[in-house]
């Protein structure tokens, strides 16, 4: 099936450190892997996104890494800042099909 | 940028009653989906529509909901008879042919009372 799991479901850091937040999948046919930012009451924001044929992809502070051998990856936030605070939600799409599988999500607490 | 628009930003309705909520996609967008997220809870999938039909749908798109494209322009979710559990934000989203990334409306917070 199209099961994701991510972990942690909550992760407080102080203001500068470092977050990684991590999904596994079982289903191979997965091909791509977004990430959504979602502040209270708005909608998922794409905040990054990586496709199969790519280990890792980088965009300032945010990162994702892909191991399709182990099925998982993983969002990487540096010099965390407090308005990162949000609740992020992996997601994945199996090749040639449109919608998504999204994973339980991940409360991000940034310390000032 | 361009948007996708969803009408109403909320709701409240007495259960039991039908409730259409629309949606106005991205112009050049051909996929269009229905997601929905409980308060507290992951987003889930619904529905996917292509080319004026259904082309997946979850195990929560049961009979009681209904999709269409009946103008065009608008893509409508329809519950034709409300229960409380169904209260949660829905989201209308659409991508294009090019790839994979999904174009979220801002929602349609749906209180069933």
């Amino acid at each position: 099936g199209e099961n994701v799991e991510q972990h942690p479901s909550t992760l407080s850091v102080q203001e500068g450190d470092s977050a990684v937040i991590k999904c596994t999948y079982s289903d191979s046919a997965s091909n791509y892997f977004p990430w959504y930012k979602q502040e209270l009451g708005k909608r998922p924001q794409l905040i990054i996104d990586i496709r199969s044929n790519v280990g890792e992809k980088k965009d300032q502070r945010i990162a994702v890494t892909l191991n399709k051998t182990a099925k998982h990856f993983s969002l990487h936030i540096t010099e965390t800042q407090p308005e990162d605070s949000a609740v992020y939600f992996c997601a994945l799409n199996r090749r040639n099909a449109g919608k998504s599988t999204f994973g339980d999500g991940t409360t991000l607490t940034v310390k000032p | 940028e361009p948007e996708v628009t969803q009408t109403p930003s909320h709701q409240v309705t007495q259960m039991g009653q039908e409730v259409i909520l629309r949606c106005v996609p991205i112009s050049n967008h051909l996929y269009f989906y229905w997601y929905r997220q409980i308060l507290g809870q992951k987003v889930e999938f619904l529905v996917s529509f292509y080319n004026n039909e259904i082309s997946e749908k979850s195990e929560i798109f049961d009979d009681q909901f209904s999709v269409e494209r009946p103008d065009g322009s608008n893509f409508t979710l329809k519950i034709r008879s409300t229960k409380l559990e169904d209260s949660a934000m829905y989201f209308c989203a659409t991508t294009g042919v090019s790839g994979n990334t999904i174009y979220f409306g801002e929602g349609s917070w749906l209180t069933v009372v």
